[in-house]
């Protein structure tokens, strides 16, 4: 397994700011991921965090936006740009040891933009 | 694409019942299926998937693959049950999860 811890926990932010998460895991990591869960919703991954080369980014998620960081294979940063009201959201970080088997999660960073 | 579907937001049982938690999906692939589970202020954790085809906590579910559904299933629902319990589908190339809205299970005493 991998324990993984995520920071800040929550926070609340002025619109037009921006908000750097981040997410450090126990042990080296081959996958790192990034999931939204917005209020009363399910979790939807934002992107794939790879170590030396940029994100891959899902459908509706784009690099200008959250741009994510992966120095080394047990830290990865997400930030959420010029935020909006509608960033108000859980924004996870997982991480998958073995290619197709399960993924460990964070705890989750609550955000809110006023 | 991939989706998963859960049709209930919220089941409510009394301890002792029959609980079961319905999941469909849609993958053109070969699907992997799980079941996660998050308690209350706890992280959201593996329950159980379906290549293991084990029971956990008396949980089972089983994929069939003729009505793409993976039911998550419990013959006599505890109070420590009450989680809130999302299905998920790994595509083939294991690197990408896909959840289901969940469903949030209450077991009344």
């Amino acid at each position: 397994s991998a324990v993984i811890s995520q920071k800040p926990s929550r926070d609340i932010c002025q619109r037009g700011t921006s908000l750097t998460i981040q997410c450090q895991v126990d042990s080296q990591v081959t996958m790192m991921f990034w999931y939204r869960q917005q209020p009363g919703q399910s979790l939807t991954l934002i992107a794939t965090a790879n170590q030396g080369s940029e994100a891959t980014y899902e459908s509706g998620f784009v690099i200008d936006k959250f741009p994510i960081s992966r120095p080394n294979l047990t830290f990865s940063t997400l930030t959420v740009s010029n935020m909006s009201p509608e960033d108000s959201s859980i924004y996870l970080c997982s991480v998958g040891l073995v290619r197709g088997n399960e993924q460990f999660f964070g705890p989750g960073t609550r955000l809110t933009v006023l | 694409a991939q989706r998963v579907t859960q049709p209930e937001k919220l089941l409510s049982v009394f301890k002792g019942a029959p609980v079961e938690l319905k999941c469909n999906y849609s993958y053109s692939g070969s699907p992997e299926l799980f079941w996660y589970v998050q308690y209350s202020r706890q992280r959201l954790q593996l329950l159980l998937r379906h290549i293991s085809r084990e029971s956990i906590k008396g949980f089972t579910a089983d994929l069939n693959k003729g009505e793409t559904s993976f039911h998550l299933k419990k013959p006599f629902a505890q109070e420590e049950d009450s989680a809130m319990y999302y299905c998920a589908l790994q595509n083939n190339a294991g690197n990408m999860l896909t959840f289901g809205g969940g469903t949030r299970l209450m077991v009344k005493p």
